[in-house]
This record gives structure tokens, sequence and C-alpha cells, in this order.
């Protein structure tokens, strides 16, 4: 059964950049058949789509997020990171990854447990 | 661009059934998922593909997508049912979460 957790600082200056990394178990980062996602959820808000990475090294970004985020797999450590630069207290929120299933309707599933990340000086 | 609606709020009685409604432009054209976050714990998925139930869900959980809404209905509503859901959709390779509907089960 394959199960994610994320990883990283839950306290970030603002202007400085943020990264957070998810590692895999049970399952592999360089399988065809998945796309590795990063969501997240503001205190008091819904869900927001990040972008996620597919085991060909291809991206797809949320547009609003897209001119500060990068997403990347490291196929040797069965991981992907998130790196967010120039951040502000609206990027407070929780983190999640999770495991998209590339299918007729790509669905997420499953998801870790997430990760709560400040941004205060 | 392109937005999905949700209610933010719906109060259903224990056994009775809940519907969330989650609209958008030609919606049935598109497939759409749904989850539900309890406090403190992580989104799980409890309706993929329009109408289809992973194996781990209750079979009071059911979906349905046609012209510009999908619903996610919960009949014989369960204490355990009462969380946030979310609907979920995929436009030009990007991702859309719908706002989330609060199910409260009085």
């Amino acid at each position: 059964q394959v199960q994610l957790q994320e990883s990283g600082p839950g306290l970030v200056k603002p202007s400085e950049n943020l990264s957070l990394t998810c590692t895999v178990s049970g399952g592999s980062v360089s399988s065809s058949a998945y796309y590795w996602s990063w969501i997240r959820q503001p205190p008091g808000k819904g869900l927001e789509w990040i972008g996620y990475v597919y085991y060909s090294g291809s991206t797809k970004y949320n547009p609003s997020l897209k001119s500060r985020v990068t997403i990347s797999a490291d196929t040797s450590k069965n991981q992907f990171s998130l790196k967010l630069t120039s951040v502000t207290a609206a990027d407070t929120a929780v983190y999640y990854c999770a495991r998209v299933v590339v299918a007729s309707d790509n669905f997420f599933d499953p998801w870790g447990q997430g990760t709560r990340v400040t941004v205060s000086s | 661009s392109y937005e999905l609606t949700q209610p933010p709020s719906v109060s259903v009685s224990p056994g009775q059934t809940a519907s969330i409604t989650c609209s958008g432009d030609r919606l049935g054209q598109k497939y759409v998922s749904w989850y539900q976050r309890k406090p403190g714990q992580s989104p799980v998925v409890v309706i993929y593909e329009d109408t289809k139930r992973p194996s781990v869900i209750p079979e009071r959980f059911s979906g349905s997508n046609s012209g510009n809404r999908a619903t996610l209905t919960i009949r014989g509503t369960q204490a355990m049912d009462e969380a946030d859901y979310y609907c979920l959709t995929w436009d030009t390779s990007t991702v859309l979460f719908g706002g989330g509907t609060k199910v409260t089960v009085l």
C-alpha cells in the first residue's frame, strides 16, 4: 500500500523560499501510471492545487503560482519536491502531497498527512 | 478561467439523504471526482470518474454528473460523514477544486 509523507520546515520567513519533500513508500515515482502532486489549504480556506510532476520530468503548474513554483522528482530517493519562491503570509497553509492516478479520470489517491507551513518573521 | 461552484454548507439529519452540488460550465462533459476531508485528517477520494466508488468507501456514497452540475449523494447519512467535501475536475491539463461544502449532521 503506497504511503506519502511530507517533510520540511514549519516556519519560513517572508521573501524566502519554501522547500518541501514528499517521500513515497510502497510505490515508485518512476511509474508511468501516476503523476505526483502538491496541494495546499490556507487556514479557513479551500483546497488549492499547486502542480504535479510526471516520471518523465514533465510538469504542470497552477497558472496563479506558476512563476514561483518548481516541482521535481528524485527517482534515486523515491521522492518529489516542491519549491516556492518569495513567499508571503498568503502562502501560509497546510501543504499536502498526493499521488494522481493517470486514467480516463485522473484522481488523487492517496494523500499524505499534510505539513503545516507558516510564513512569518 | 474555468470555475467550480459549491454551496458553502449543507445540513442533514441522521439517516436522511445529503446532496452536495458542484456547478461549472458544461461540467457534464468533464470527469469529476469528490474528496472528503474530516477535521485533522487528509482528504480521501470518495467518488471518481463521476460515479465510481473506491472499494473502501461505503455504498451510501454515490455520484452523478450531467449538464452543468455534478452531485455527490450520501444516503442514510451517518454522524461519521460530517466533513468538508470538495469536487475536482481537470481543464486543459490543470486541476480545479470547488470551494468546498461543509456537511453537518444534525
